[in-house]
């Protein structure tokens, strides 16, 4: 079963922020964030394996409800070069099923 | 480190003809390998898992006898096409687990744009 991300594409100006949203109507045991630019292999940013956890890095953000089966993606201050799609995985089984993925865009 | 990388990064081909990549884990063993397809402005859809020395598990709808996997060593995995056609152009991307961790954090490799003509 597929995550659904929300939303599918936003367009920033430098330096605001976003949420990106993922959720499964299965349970989550843990959660990969990628980020894959045009034309590029996604890029690992972070995991989350257990419910309540958060994690960081430099101003990308991301947060774990496990009972409301779901993750979100906090970009702070956001730079030109966060603009990508980006991708919530959820293991199942072992294998990581990727949502549709949500395009961000930031302008100067 | 977790570097894996994938050959030839782009190839053309003719219908009918078979096409082989490769996806190594450079600086670690890979425990298991995955393969994924992913047309343009689609998500990555998981072709086939595969770990070293036994057969790959495809996932529902792939063909097995189309698209060959070999997982020889736990540095190395390959896909083949076989009698490709211009419907199976897409990006294929490969994956590697590390072996030894406790987390399921998969490395990709940067990708193989495949053409059929």
């Amino acid at each position: 079963q597929q995550p659904v991300q929300s939303p599918q594409a936003v367009i920033l100006r430098e330096g605001e922020d976003a949420v990106i949203n993922c959720s499964s109507s299965k349970a989550l045991y843990s959660v990969h964030w990628y980020r894959q630019k045009h034309g590029e292999a996604p890029v690992f940013l972070m995991i989350l394996l257990k419910g309540g956890e958060q994690k960081g890095h430099e101003k990308i953000s991301a947060s774990f409800n496990e009972k409301k089966q779901q993750s979100s993606l906090y970009l702070t201050a956001s730079q030109l070069s966060y603009s990508g799609t980006y991708f919530c995985g959820l293991n199942q089984g072992g294998k990581l099923i990727f949502g549709q993925g949500t395009e961000l865009s930031v302008k100067p | 480190g977790a570097v894996v990388s994938q050959h030839p990064s782009r190839v053309i081909c003719k219908s009918g003809t078979s096409v082989k990549i490769e996806c190594r884990s450079l600086d670690f063993q890979a425990t298991t390998m995955f393969w994924y397809r992913q047309f343009p402005k689609q998500s990555l859809m998981l072709m086939a898992t595969s770990n070293e020395g036994s057969k790959a598990t495809y996932e529902q709808g792939v063909e097995k006898d189309k698209f060959l996997i070999n997982h020889a060593s736990l540095t190395l995995s390959t896909l083949t096409v076989t009698s490709a056609h211009p419907e199976d152009s897409s990006f294929y991307i490969c994956s590697a687990t590390s072996r030894g961790t406790s987390t399921d954090t998969q490395y990709f490799g940067p990708g193989t744009r495949l053409t059929v003509l």
